[in-house]
């Protein structure tokens, strides 16, 4: 099970950070991602972190957004810095390459 | 990065019809091909891994086929859950790219 956290209505150049607390599987095992759905859009994938520290962004992200895990708390999360009006989604973690589990997702609003 | 080509963007069908979704990549991405389901106001769930490895629980009624850059999605005989949006999802590379959906509706 995966359960995110930590969405919330920020003006846009703020910071965010997202949690992704994991149960019922080895998580330290398991690469983990973050995708996003702007509302009412498709699903875009955010970021990427495997077991063995292996990081990606998608470009749109890269060098606002920073993806870390604590494996002793089962957790992912995401630190989002200098947000957009066009980060604004629900924000779902992932296992795995292709996404075998969602967690419930969380909310990010960007908006002055 | 790949670009994956789903199609059709909407489809009306009911209860008891076949129906194919077909995702095209634009390059070979062998088998790394996931296909997902979405309900309204829920979080997706893979239903297809590998291009035709069906998901713990999924019911067989769904089946995946294709590799290389053509990919299709069958729902043998829909089912009023069936109803949602699915999504194609390439693995075989970062960034994972995703198909803009198709939207399955009753007709």
């Amino acid at each position: 099970q995966l359960v995110e956290s930590g969405g919330d209505l920020v003006q846009p150049g703020g910071s965010l950070r997202l949690s992704c607390a994991a149960s019922g599987f080895t998580f330290s095992s398991w690469s983990m991602s973050w995708v996003r759905q702007a509302p009412g859009k498709g699903l875009e994938w955010v970021s990427y972190l495997s077991s063995t520290g292996t990081i990606f962004y998608a470009e749109s992200v890269k060098g606002r957004f920073t993806i870390s895990r604590d494996n002793a708390k089962n957790s992912l999360f995401l630190q989002m810095n200098s947000l957009r009006v066009e980060d604004t989604a629900m924000y779902y973690c992932a296992t795995g390459g292709s996404y075998g589990c969602w967690g419930q997702g969380t909310l990010v609003t960007v908006s002055s | 990065d790949i670009q994956m080509t789903q199609s059709p963007s909407s489809l009306s069908a009911s209860v008891g019809d076949r129906v194919t979704i077909t995702c095209r990549a634009s390059q070979d991405i062998r088998n790394d091909l996931a296909w997902h389901q979405q309900k309204p106001g829920k979080a997706p769930k893979r239903l297809i891994y590998d291009a035709s490895s069906l998901q713990s629980g999924v019911p067989s009624r769904f089946s995946g086929s294709g590799s290389g850059t053509e990919f299709t999605l069958t729902i043998s005989s829909l089912q009023p859950e069936d109803f949602a949006t699915y999504y194609c999802l390439q693995h075989n590379s970062y960034p994972r790219t995703f198909g803009q959906g198709t939207k399955l509706e009753m007709k």
